[in-house]
């Protein structure tokens, strides 16, 4: 069973143009989170998706960013107009559908997108 | 909101035994995870604490207390390999299926 993978692993993109993030959750994983974590700085989250809805987005940014989970294909975090600021990497997760609680609650990474703006 | 602290580094020997202290202050409480994330890698799931007390595994284990908002990762029969950031993350009841996370702490095993 493959784990979390995100790609590319590492992007750079000048300031104004657009980035655009993939994720494909482990098999038997239909819950998708992305965090952001920038130098000397904790992961933080953005948002929460189940296939093809948003069921948290408190953590995203009001402008320029958004994602999307299809019924088929990857995840997709994507930031329009890129800035300096945006500079980060971006970690995923997925957590599983079906089993124990304990267990449904845990997330798993993948190795993350590290995106540079210049 | 919820704020996490946690030492930002450690060091300790080949073959120690270290503590990570990590406490926190949360509305709800619905979790506290650790993870291990070597530079440049995935963050990798270490242990999850919902109630008090120890959880065992293997040479990790780690610890809960939620009345005084504390927890620890106990390392023992440290190695070279060891050497990583490790992550403290709470989920308060009020904030859905987000982990909130420390700023970890980087530890470093000497020979």
């Amino acid at each position: 069973n493959a784990g979390v993978m995100q790609n590319p692993r590492h992007l750079v993109r000048r300031r104004g143009q657009e980035a655009r993030l993939r994720c494909s959750p482990m098999k038997g994983h239909s819950h998708v989170y992305w965090y952001r974590q920038l130098p000397e700085e904790g992961l933080k989250f953005m948002v929460y998706l189940q296939k093809e809805n948003i069921i948290d987005e408190s953590g995203m940014p009001k402008e320029r960013f958004s994602a999307e989970f299809p019924k088929e294909g990857p995840s997709i975090l994507r930031i329009q107009q890129v800035v300096r600021g945006d500079s980060a990497a971006y970690f995923c997760a997925s957590s599983p559908d079906r089993g124990p609680t304990q267990a449904k609650n845990i997330q798993y990474f993948g190795a993350g997108t590290r995106l540079s703006v210049l | 909101g919820q704020n996490i602290d946690q030492p930002t580094e450690m060091t300790a020997t080949e073959g120690a035994i270290v503590q990570i202290n990590c406490t926190y202050q949360t509305s709800g409480f619905n979790g506290l995870f650790w993870y291990q994330q070597h530079a440049g890698e995935a963050p990798t799931f270490l242990s999850y604490n919902v109630l008090d007390g120890l959880e065992e595994k293997g040479r990790f284990s780690s610890f809960l207390s939620r009345s005084k908002g504390y927890s620890y990762l106990l390392l023992k029969e440290l190695q070279m390999k060891d050497s990583a950031s490790y992550l403290c993350a709470v989920r308060g009841r009020n904030s859905g299926y987000a982990l909130n996370f420390g700023k970890g702490t980087s530890l470093l095993v000497t020979p």
